[in-house]
């Protein structure tokens, strides 16, 4: 199985800081990496699939780049609706085996 | 307006077994890979079953041979199946759709508390 790793697993910033968050994988994914944000009661919201696709509606201050293991997501300049959890999945072998990064939660400083 | 809905969800006790129920909308149901997914309280995300548009279906090691996904094209539903229920599976189920090799639709998720 393919194990993902996020870190930092918790973050504080400010409002106007960049951000950014690591996930490696145990095994290239080559660009099979997406990252969703959720908030507390609500289901994940897909942000970026395929490495650095964002998807519809989503800002463009969240950008993603990577490869093989090693991921990175960005958000450029941090707004207050931005302060959440955000996790990374792999989808190398969808749907026959997908996992989840345990997690970065992002609060407040 | 794309929509996926769960039901099913409740107590039960050890060793029980419950079934799911996902209802999409909005969308050409047949056409997508869906998936189910949990979320014990304060935790991460884990994935449960992926199944593809032809019925294929996969699972990780933590419910294989326990959790049954199918799915109904004609009623666009989506069902999870789970037997031998223990503690651990307590947790809130989300289905979600594949899209881009990412889940971009997901329902507002059903609560499963295994429980004496």
């Amino acid at each position: 199985d393919i194990q993902m790793t996020q870190s930092p697993s918790s973050l504080s910033a400010f409002v106007g800081d960049r951000v950014t968050i690591t996930c490696r994988a145990s095994q290239s994914i080559t660009r099979y990496l997406n990252w969703y944000q959720e908030k507390p009661g609500k289901a994940p919201k897909l942000l970026i699939y395929a490495t650095s696709t964002l998807q519809s509606g989503v800002p463009s201050r969240f950008s993603g780049s990577g490869s093989g293991t090693d991921f990175t997501l960005t958000i450029s300049s941090l707004q207050p609706e931005d302060f959440a959890t955000y996790y990374c999945q792999q989808s190398y072998n969808t749907p026959r085996g997908i996992t989840f990064g345990q997690g970065t939660r992002l609060e407040i400083k | 307006e794309v929509q996926l809905v769960e039901s099913g969800g409740g107590l039960v006790q050890p060793g029980g077994s419950l079934r799911l129920s996902c209802a999409a909308s909005g969308f050409t149901f047949s056409s997508y890979d869906m998936h189910w997914v949990r979320q014990v309280t304060g935790k991460g995300l884990e994935w449960v079953s992926g199944i593809g548009a032809a019925g294929d279906t996969f699972y990780p090691g933590s419910v294989k041979g326990r959790f049954t996904s199918s799915r109904e094209n004609a009623k666009n539903s989506l069902y999870l199946q789970m037997n031998s229920l223990t503690a651990g599976d307590t947790a809130v189920y989300y289905c979600a759709r594949e899209w881009g090799s990412g889940m971009d639709v997901w329902g507002q998720g059903t609560t499963v508390t295994v429980s004496s």
